[in-house]
């Protein structure tokens, strides 16, 4: 059974700090990995999505890598700012299971200005 | 482009009531899942359709229960409301599954309540 963790839960920065969320799955097998963004109340917003034979993927300040064979994902996020105060999902797609997503728990974060 | 929709935003129901809840897919989408997000316990798993068959189902009772229309629309209902079926309920869609796995795009959910 795939399962995804995530460290650390929360986190706390000022602006402007760079910053480094961290993913691990027991199962290698995976199509794809996908992080998301979760406003409170509200649905997921995908940040990024990183093929199974990829290593990273990068959009704007956000950077993923993806190293597969020991279940280890990344999120960086450069310059940090307010508007990055939200829980980052990570996800994976595969493993025992095609298709569906497995969740990890989250990191809350909190950029003050 | 119009991105994943849900209807209602809100239902309040009782227990031992069902609930309908509703989603339509990104325009060119045929894949759509389920997700649930209870307090405590994370996003899980529910359901998942494509060209209008269920493909995958996650770990919930068969009062979990739901289906694709010809128009990639998806309807998930839920009989017999418990309690601790109150929640978060996300819909995703994607494009068709290519043996790849497919980026998939979240709409704002439905949240609902059972008194």
């Amino acid at each position: 059974k795939q399962e995804v963790t995530q460290i650390p839960a929360a986190l706390s920065v000022p602006e402007g700090e760079n910053l480094v969320l961290n993913c691990s799955f027991t199962d290698s097998a995976i199509y794809n990995l996908q992080w998301f963004r979760q406003d409170p109340g509200k649905g997921l917003t995908s940040l990024l999505l990183i093929q199974s034979s990829q290593r990273e993927q990068t959009s704007g300040r956000l950077n993923a890598s993806l190293d597969k064979s020991s279940g280890r994902s990344t999120l960086y996020i450069a310059a940090s700012q307010p508007g990055d105060s939200a829980t980052y999902l990570c996800a994976v797609n595969g493993g025992t299971s095609y298709g569906k997503l497995t969740f990890g728990q989250g990191t809350i974060l909190t950029v003050h200005p | 482009e119009a991105g994943v929709t849900q209807s209602p935003t809100h239902l309040i129901k009782t227990r031992g009531q069902q609930a309908t809840l509703r989603c339509s897919p990104i325009s060119g989408h045929t894949s759509v899942y389920w997700y649930q997000q209870a307090l405590g316990l994370g996003l899980q798993f529910l359901l998942w359709y494509d060209e209008g068959e269920e493909r995958n189902r996650g770990n919930f009772p068969p009062r979990f229960s739901g289906r694709q229309f010809p128009n990639y629309s998806s309807e998930l209902n839920v009989n017999a409301l418990e309690l601790e079926d109150s929640a978060l309920y996300l819909c995703a869609s994607s494009l068709s599954w290519t043996g790849l796995g497919n980026e998939q795009f979240f709409g704002p959910g439905t949240r609902l309540t059972v008194l």
